[in-house]
Order: C-alpha cells, then sequence, then structure tokens
C-alpha cells in the first residue's frame, strides 16, 4: 500500500522567510503532484513533477523530485502572506500506466505571519 | 473553459436516506475521479472512470456506496442509507488521459458538501 506522509503538517512562519515543506512516499512513482488548498475552496495543481530531477518554479515556490530517495520538496522563499494555505503532495501509484487515483499526504498547513 | 462543476455545493441529509452527487468534468476530459475530504482521514480516492468504465472499485468505502458515468461526460455518485461517518467533502476531479499524454494532471470541481444528521 502506497503511504504519502508529509513533514511538517503545521507551519508557522514569517513573512520574507525561506521554508521547505517535504514529502516521502513509499513505493516507486515517478509522478508526483502539489496542490494548494485554501479554507473552505478545492485544490488548486501548483506543480506536476514526472521524472527523477525535475524541478519545477511558480514565483516564490519551487519543487522538486528525487525518484531515488522517493522524496519531493517544496521550497518557499521570502514568504509572503497571500501563500499562506493548505499544501498537499499526492502521489500516482501508478508509474508508466494510466491514469489512477492518487494518494495524499496529510497537507501541510502553513500560516505565514505579517 | 468551464472548469469542472459538482452539484449540489452543499447537501444536508437525515441518516438512512439516499443522495446523490452529481460531477461534470471539463469538456474532452475522459478520466474522472471521485475522492472524499474528511478531518479524520484526509483526502482519500474512492473511484476512477476511464470513459464510462471503473476499472477499480474497491476504494469505495462500503457497499452503500456507488458511482456511474454515462456518455463519457456526467458521473454521478449515490450513497444509500446515509450514516454519519459519510459526512465529508465529495471531490470530482478530471483529466485527460490520452495515449501518449503522460501528465495525467487532475483538475478538482468545488466538492459537495454532505452533512449527515
Amino acid at each position: 500500500e502506497l503511504k504519502v506522509e508529509q513533514n511538517p503538517l503545521f507551519l508557522s512562519m514569517q513573512e520574507g522567510k525561506n521554508y521547505t515543506i517535504y514529502c516521502n512516499y513509499s513505493t516507486t512513482s515517478d509522478r508526483l503532484y502539489w496542490y494548494r488548498q485554501d479554507p473552505g475552496k478545492s485544490l488548486e495543481s501548483l506543480f506536476v513533477l514526472l521524472s527523477n530531477g525535475a524541478v519545477k518554479q511558480e514565483g516564490r515556490l519551487m519543487a522538486s523530485l528525487d525518484t531515488k530517495a522517493r522524496l519531493s520538496t517544496l521550497h518557499i522563499t521570502a514568504a509572503v502572506h497571500d501563500l499562506s494555505a493548505t499544501y498537499f503532495c499526492a502521489v500516482d501509484p501508478n508509474s508508466g500506466g494510466g491514469a489512477d487515483g492518487l494518494t495524499f499526504g496529510k497537507g501541510t498547513h502553513l500560516i505565514i505571519q505579517p | 473553459g468551464a472548469g469542472v462543476s459538482q452539484s449540489p455545493s452543499n447537501k444536508v441529509t437525515e441518516k438512512g436516506k439516499d443522495v446523490e452527487l452529481r460531477c461534470d468534468p471539463i469538456s474532452g476530459h475522459t478520466a474522472l475521479y471521485w475522492y472524499r475530504q474528511s478531518l479524520g482521514q484526509g483526502l482519500e480516492f474512492l473511484i476512477y472512470f476511464q470513459g464510462n468504465s471503473a476499472p477499480d472499485k474497491s476504494g469505495l468505502p462500503s457497499d452503500r456506496f456507488s458511482a456511474e458515468r454515462t456518455g463519457g461526460s456526467v458521473s454521478t455518485l449515490t450513497i444509500q442509507r446515509t450514516q454519519q461517518e459519510d459526512s465529508a467533502v465529495y471531490l470530482c476531479a478530471s483529466s485527460l488521459d490520452l495515449a501518449g499524454w503522460v501528465s495525467y494532471e487532475q483538475y478538482f470541481g468545488p466538492g459537495t458538501r454532505l452533512t449527515v444528521t
């Protein structure tokens, strides 16, 4: 059974600081996704990582994937209040095959204080 | 273009009643997924459709849950004899699933918040 673990689960940080959220998963996969969820809202796709060594950046967020270590990171640079949200990583267990349901981590609740 | 839509947005029902939740995927998306989000269990995958076919129904929590998709488009998730533990937000997602398209990025709808009293 695929397990996806995120840490930390809760993070309070100040504006302007840098931090990293970690996502470990238990079985081989080369498809990993990061989503953002605001309170009472649905999931917004942030990054799609499809190969070992993949790195993607959007604004102050950068995501990377190391399939050998079964680890993805979401790095926040010079955080701003608007980035406050819950961030989920999700793994597709069906590498190389068709689409399948995603297994999600528990989410990282991020609060950025002015 | 239009995203994934779901209805109703909120549903309050009495224990023991049946409910039907609807999902309208992005036009042209062949794959459709149902998930459930609750405080205790986080985000759980329930079932996936490729076209009108669901290859694996083992993610459905119990035999009170069923889902169908018709015309390769709209899907309904039906919960019979609802229980309080069914209270959750039910999310639908869709993706392109074409030969050679490997992204399988899933786009989520706004969800249906189900409360069983």
